[in-house]
């Protein structure tokens, strides 16, 4: 079983749906855990975290996270052409005096006009 | 603007000559990370240094090396590049691992390496 599974998709929804994308994990050490959206040809840009378990919103993206089922969650309301991208869930695991980000392999979401 | 800068942005090698990939930031960020990112698979961390110490990962082949000369430079060195390299490498900073106000890690472009 890999740490952090993530559906790969693709997924290809309607402008303005809202989209639900997720992860799971099995580590019980994870502390953080991230959302990451990738251009394709591009480098991951953070797009929210979050340490406890709950929601997080920021503009048309909510955060959630449920410790005790090891399940994340990020919402897009209204989606946008401009969404459109691999969307990564990542979650660090303390390493020593540093810590280690691991991703999931990413969801690929094309939201149409 | 602040930022992490990687080149080149594409990088074709022949199979077995040796190549280096090149990261720079302007952040002053204390750690630098180098993932590999295959086509459609998560990023898979190689090493990392926090400040100059150096952590490899335990599957991290020994053909990639890496080196820090200063804060703001890493390199990644690959010796003898094989077919099965071929991919994205991503060069990441973070300050203190991630934590605290600044949370959070900032990615170059990355570099994508063709093995011919």
């Amino acid at each position: 079983q890999k740490e952090v599974e993530q559906d790969p998709g693709p997924l290809s929804v309607p402008e303005g749906a809202i989209v639900s994308l997720n992860c799971t994990y099995s580590n019980s050490a994870f502390q953080y855990f991230m959302w990451y959206r990738q251009y394709s040809r591009k480098g991951p840009e953070l797009l929210m975290y979050t340490y406890s378990s709950g929601n997080k919103e920021d503009g048309r993206f909510t955060a959630q996270v449920d410790k005790s089922s090891k399940y994340i969650s990020l919402f897009i309301r209204d989606s946008q052409p401009s969404d459109s991208a691999t969307y990564l869930c990542a979650m660090t695991e303390p390493q020593g005096g540093s810590e280690k980000l691991v991703f999931g392999k990413g969801t690929k979401l094309t939201v149409n006009p | 603007d602040a930022m992490v800068i990687q080149n080149p942005r594409y990088q074709v090698t022949q199979f077995g000559k040796p190549v280096t990939l090149s990261c720079s930031q302007t952040l002053n960020h204390n750690v630098m990370y180098w993932y590999q990112q295959k086509s459609s698979q998560a990023p898979k961390l190689l090493f990392h240094y926090y400040d100059k110490d150096f952590n490899n990962e335990a599957d991290t082949p020994d053909n990639f090396q890496s080196r820090r000369p200063n804060t703001s430079f890493c390199f990644l060195d690959i010796r003898s590049p094989g077919l099965g390299d071929a991919a994205m490498y991503l060069c990441a900073t973070s300050r203190d691992g991630g934590r605290g106000i600044d949370y959070g890690y900032t990615f170059g472009s990355g570099t994508r390496l063709t093995v011919v």
